[in-house]
């Protein structure tokens, strides 16, 4: 099993440009999860998919859409990229009664 | 003020020595607590989770939780170079599919 994978792992984007950030697991997880990873600010949840079908808000989603395609897939999507953006991104799967989650390696994305 | 408050560090301590680690939070709902260790470019993975108040032990790795003082601690015995990475703490009212709240983060370092 390959777990949770991300592509890409590193991506530098011009201010006002657009890009999918992908995130597919095979741990058949119910719900999955898009955090953002910034210096002394610890890991902030962006959007969530507790199933396939349903998404909902985090901690900080503007800027942001979603899509959980099917059980595997959950994709991010950054329609206009502002520097405020630049961070590590990380999706992860979640399962069992303690919702342990499993992280994928993340995505370093730079947005000049 | 942040829900979960955690030291940065960084914290660094010799080979062998006990290590702790402590997170206070706000929020008098959270039930469940994590721990999570993550390498330096790596996504977090879970090391250990607890519910309620009490002590869980894992081999050389002891969480124990004070909910009447808000407060979660990690205990590393008998630490180790490889033990040198990031702990986050993670807290979250309910159980599966739901939302966690993260620390942002301690770094150690464990000087052989």
């Amino acid at each position: 099993n390959a777990g949770v994978t991300q592509t890409p792992k590193f991506q530098v984007l011009k201010t006002g440009q657009s890009m999918t950030l992908q995130c597919a697991q095979d741990m058949n997880h119910n719900s999955m999860y898009w955090y953002r990873q910034d210096p002394g600010m610890g890991l902030r949840l962006i959007y969530y998919s507790a199933s396939e079908g349903t998404t909902d808000k985090g901690e900080v989603p503007n800027g942001y859409n979603v899509s959980r395609l099917n059980k595997r897939e959950f994709s991010l999507r950054l329609e206009s990229a502002a520097p405020s953006q630049t961070s590590v991104y990380f999706c992860a799967g979640g399962t069992g009664y303690y919702n342990e989650q499993f992280f994928g390696p993340g995505t370093r994305l730079t947005v000049l | 003020q942040k829900e979960v408050e955690q030291d940065p560090g960084p914290l660094s301590v010799p080979e062998g020595a006990i290590v702790s680690l402590n997170c206070t939070y706000s929020n008098s709902a959270f039930q469940y607590f994590m721990w999570y260790r993550q390498y330096s470019r790596k996504g977090p993975e879970l090391l250990m989770y607890t519910y309620s108040s009490g002590n869980k032990e894992d081999g050389r790795f002891t969480a124990q939780v004070d909910k009447s003082s808000k407060y979660i601690s990690l205990f590393i015995r008998d630490s180790q170079p490889s033990d040198s990475a990031t702990y986050l703490c993670a807290m979250s009212p309910y159980s599966s599919a739901s939302k966690i709240i993260f620390g942002s983060g301690t770094r150690l370092s464990i000087r052989p």
